[in-house]
């Protein structure tokens, strides 16, 4: 069986302070790993992905995460965040032998100014 | 020239009644999926269709009949909606194992 977990559900920051989002996950075989964005109203939006190779990915708006085999984790980090960042956060793991992608339940991220 | 389109985004009716949601892609990918959001948002994949064969279905009540016409649609029929059956539904498409590009979702709606 293979599963995603998103210890936090939300995450306040303040404006400009760095974030780190958690995920972690099993799976007894190789996985891809994914971020998606979800914005209010809105679908969901690929952030960055882990397919193969150097275990630090950067991804779009400044987003980057490091995948860590042994602890078995693909936390997303940002230096600084704004306002805008504001939304759903989703891990997501693909098995490929079985075709799907399983999501975390998600973190919100809240920034206030 | 919206990469991943579903039609209608809001939905709303009647326990009982039948519904459709379509969704078309233009990116050239060869898979589609069709996944739930409920109220927490979670997300759970629902079907999966590679060329327009059935690959995946989960656990879904057979009210939710699938229907991919060419590889390009992916479209939801709903037959005797149920109150449980209010959430946000997402199409999605993929070329072999690579990211998932999701549609704007369809919220739906059951009075």
């Amino acid at each position: 069986a293979q599963s995603v977990t998103q210890l936090d559900s939300q995450v306040p920051v303040f404006e400009e302070a760095p974030v780190e989002l958690r995920c972690n996950y099993s799976s007894s075989v190789s996985v891809y790993l994914f971020w998606y964005v979800q914005y209010p109203n809105q679908g969901l939006q690929l952030l960055l992905k882990y397919l193969s190779g150097s275990t630090l990915v950067k991804g779009i708006n400044g987003f980057e995460a490091e995948f860590n085999k042994s602890q078995t984790s693909f936390h997303l980090r940002k230096p600084s965040v704004h306002i805008s960042d504001t939304a759903e956060y989703f891990c997501a793991l693909l098995n490929t032998g079985f075709q799907k992608l399983v999501f975390g339940t998600g973190t919100r991220l809240l920034v206030s100014p | 020239d919206t990469a991943v389109s579903q039609t209608p985004k809001y939905l709303v009716t009647q326990m009982g009644n039948d519904k459709s949601i379509k969704c078309e892609q233009n990116l050239g990918h060869d898979t589609m999926y069709w996944y739930k959001q409920d109220s927490k948002k979670f997300l759970k994949i629902m079907f999966s269709y590679n060329n327009k064969e059935l690959i995946i279905n989960e656990t879904v009540p057979n009210r939710f009949s699938p229907k991919s016409p060419d590889k390009a649609h992916l479209n939801l029929h709903i037959n005797s909606l149920e109150l449980g059956d209010s959430a946000v539904y997402f199409c999605a498409s993929s070329q072999g194992y690579r990211e998932l590009f999701f549609g704007s979702g369809t919220q739906l709606s059951v009075l």
